[in-house]
């Protein structure tokens, strides 16, 4: 079980928005920078979001991130088919020195 | 463009040691502020965090896994390479390496990884 919490799937219709939550505690995500990553079937962990809030060159606002004490949220507008996906938070952990992923988040859109 | 790849054995057997090779391009381990990781993934599972290696030659370990694990870095090949010795069938994963730079943002995160080895580990 993870030290970060996802919930295990979200849905939404296309168009919509969704938002993908990430609890952690005082020793990560309290006191830490959040990234998120998505993962499309059978390939590699793709970098959304970093430093809480901010997009690699390349990734369109469509997707955001904030922070609030100790929980992250992602969010993705506008959702395509394309974005099914897997979705992982992670965050340095302070008192475990480690690097650490959440559960990870199926995304279906209906 | 920075590129990373991972090679080694895709089988292995239980108590043997695993090496593998992450062959990068389009950047220096040696350039200030670089890093390598590995990450992997059992089938099915969530990422899981193994090592970090920078070009200070300073090194992170997972702490469940400290004292299976070795980084190490050879500038001159542009790889860094992973031991984990003891395999055990629960070790079967799909083993990622990842880059890192610091300048990149203040938290740890790999903004570019490699297309992952599947490695089993089974008699």
């Amino acid at each position: 079980q993870s030290v970060l919490t996802q919930p295990p799937s979200v849905s939404a219709a296309p168009g919509q928005k969704v938002t993908i939550s990430c609890s952690g505690s005082t020793s990560n995500i309290g006191n830490n920078y959040v990234s998120w990553y998505r993962q499309l079937p059978g390939t590699a962990p793709q970098l959304l979001i970093y430093d809480d809030n901010k997009r690699p060159s390349g990734i369109p606002d469509r997707f955001s991130g904030s922070k609030s004490g100790t929980s992250a949220t992602l969010g993705i507008t506008g959702l395509q088919t394309g974005d099914e996906a897997e979705y992982y938070c992670g965050t340095w952990d302070t008192s475990l020195r480690a690097l650490l992923f959440g559960g990870g988040t199926e995304l279906t859109v209906l | 463009q920075i590129t990373l790849k991972e090679s080694g054995p895709t089988l292995v057997k239980p108590t043997q040691t695993l090496t593998l090779t992450c062959t990068f391009s389009g950047f220096s381990i040696s350039a200030t502020g670089v890093a390598v990781g590995w990450n992997r993934q059992p089938p099915g599972r969530a990422l899981e965090w193994l090592a970090l290696i920078y070009w200070d030659d300073d090194k992170h370990y997972s702490p469940s896994l400290k004292s299976r694990l070795t980084i190490t870095k050879d500038t001159s090949k542009n790889q860094v390479v992973l031991t984990m010795t003891n395999m055990d069938p629960v070790d079967t994963a799909t083993y990622y390496c990842a880059h890192r730079h610091t300048s990149l943002g203040r938290g740890v995160m790999f903004d570019r990884w490699g297309q992952g080895i599947l490695v089993t580990a089974s008699s």
